[in-house]
């Protein structure tokens, strides 16, 4: 899997949209980016993932950059329950993709201020 | 989506004991994987773990520590044996998604282990 950099934490207030960075500059063509996230004493939560295409669900926005070597997370109107840390994590994705389990860089702590 | 119930949620042993967890799931899953994740650290991967043969574990994690079953395709253990402080973490268990062309991850709450 492709190794991804994020920033070790950021600081987002509440109702304003947080965007989350992250740098995938080795992704392969057939990786995905995926985003994950880890609210205090849970187990990591599935968000969204894509290939190149912006893609958006009812969590958040995910744009990749056209080159795909960096993608932004975005949701959009950022709650106090949206303090957690988020993972993305590249990997090859799609039917048979599933045999391999997880590789977790450090994440970006966000913290969502009243 | 898959719900996964860990048990227990939080232990507190003694070094050189040894605490089985135990991971079900609520649909068939053809692999599970064990994840560890340390004080203020990230998430590791022990091992994955597949119904009828054996668990295929990660650099830095071997058997005789960290033996698995995974009797069904619904139900997997976790042991940490002949625990030491540095074995204090949580443990969580993870399923794949079952759907076409999903392979989104879904993780029980984990189980918080403190070896004292």
């Amino acid at each position: 899997d492709a190794k991804t950099t994020q920033p070790p934490s950021m600081d987002c207030a509440e109702g304003r949209a947080a965007n989350l960075p992250c740098n995938h500059s080795t992704i392969s063509g057939n990786e995905y980016v995926y985003w994950y996230r880890q609210i205090h004493s849970q187990g990591p939560q599935y968000i969204i993932h894509g290939l190149k295409n912006n893609e958006t669900n009812e969590m958040a926005s995910l744009i990749i950059t056209e080159d795909r070597k960096s993608s932004t997370l975005i949701l959009p109107h950022a709650t106090l329950r949206d303090t957690a840390v988020y993972y993305c994590i590249v990997r090859v994705a799609g039917r048979g993709g599933g045999a391999d389990g997880l590789t977790f860089g450090k994440g970006t702590h966000l913290i969502i201020q009243p | 989506s898959a719900v996964i119930s860990q048990k227990p949620s939080r232990d507190i042993c003694q070094r050189g004991t040894s605490l089985t967890i135990q991971c079900q799931v609520d649909s068939q899953v053809t692999m599970m994987f064990w994840y560890r994740q340390q004080p203020g650290q990230s998430l590791t991967l022990i091992a994955t773990a597949n119904q009828g043969s054996e668990a295929t574990y990660e650099s830095g994690f071997v058997i005789d520590k960290f033996p698995i079953s995974r009797p069904n395709l619904t139900f997997s253990t976790l042991t940490v044996s002949n625990m030491s402080p540095e074995d204090s973490s949580i443990y969580l268990c993870s399923v794949r998604g079952r759907d076409r062309g999903n392979t989104e991850a879904f993780f029980g709450q984990g189980t918080r282990l403190t070896v004292v």
